[in-house]
């Protein structure tokens, strides 16, 4: 347990409803991540956040998704209209803050596996 | 061509077998990472090294800058060392500390 959660750990929806997803983080930690991993693949940056600002996105989050952290402290990750190519695991880490120590370091949550019938 | 790579994509080997998985990339990074992923998804780091070589318990990182190469060795293998080990690398740069990975090493010891 690196203690990085993720609810829920496994979603089936059918295509075209919403889900959404949650994450909390390590409590120190500024700085929240998400990422996509497909079946034989390396994950992939999705967006992050430091503090309850979101400061980078990737082109892959189109517009259909969405990520919030308005406490900045957990996250939740929302895909509108699903689509069966958003069938993946997503993927939560945190961090702290460059001068905050060991900042480069990311723990990760479990993941939510999401399968889009 | 990604921007990191990893060899090989399948390792089955026998338990007690010195295991190697290597890692390529091609961008300037000011970190490389090494995470071990077991089925389910849950990510594990191993190590992050900026230069030379680490050391934990049976697993040996290194990291040549120069050549842009990086190498996981576990020693004296054993069947719970089953895993996908990832290498991932931090951008030299990069305000966001977001990384970039490789596509996995699917590692199988048998007793």
């Amino acid at each position: 347990d690196t203690g990085v959660s993720q609810d829920p750990r496994h979603k089936i929806t059918k295509r075209g409803q919403n889900v959404t997803f949650r994450c909390d983080p390590i409590s120190e930690h500024n700085r929240l991540y998400w990422y996509r991993q497909t079946l034989g693949q390396g994950p992939e940056f999705l967006t992050y956040f430091q503090n309850e600002a979101q400061l980078e996105k990737s082109r892959l989050l189109s517009d259909r998704f969405s990520a919030e952290r308005p406490k900045g402290s957990f996250s939740t990750l929302e895909i509108q209209r699903t689509e069966q190519g958003d069938s993946a695991m997503y993927l939560c880490a945190s961090s702290l803050q460059p001068g905050q120590g060991s900042y480069n370091e990311q723990f990760f949550g479990p993941g939510t596996r999401l399968t889009v019938l | 061509k990604n921007e990191v790579e990893q060899s090989p994509q399948n390792l089955t080997a026998q338990e007690g077998e010195f295991i190697t998985i290597n890692c390529s990339y091609s961008v300037g990074i000011s970190a490389l990472h090494w995470l071990q992923q077991h089925p389910g998804g849950g990510i594990v780091s191993l190590f992050m090294l900026s230069s030379g070589k680490k050391k934990h318990g049976r697993l040996i990182a290194t990291i040549n800058i120069q050549e842009k190469h990086s190498s996981l060795h576990i020693t004296a293998s054993h069947p719970r060392d089953s895993a996908v080990y990832i290498c991932a690398v931090r951008s030299y740069g990069g305000a966001t500390n977001k990384l970039i990975f490789g596509t996995g090493t699917l590692l199988a010891v048998q007793p």
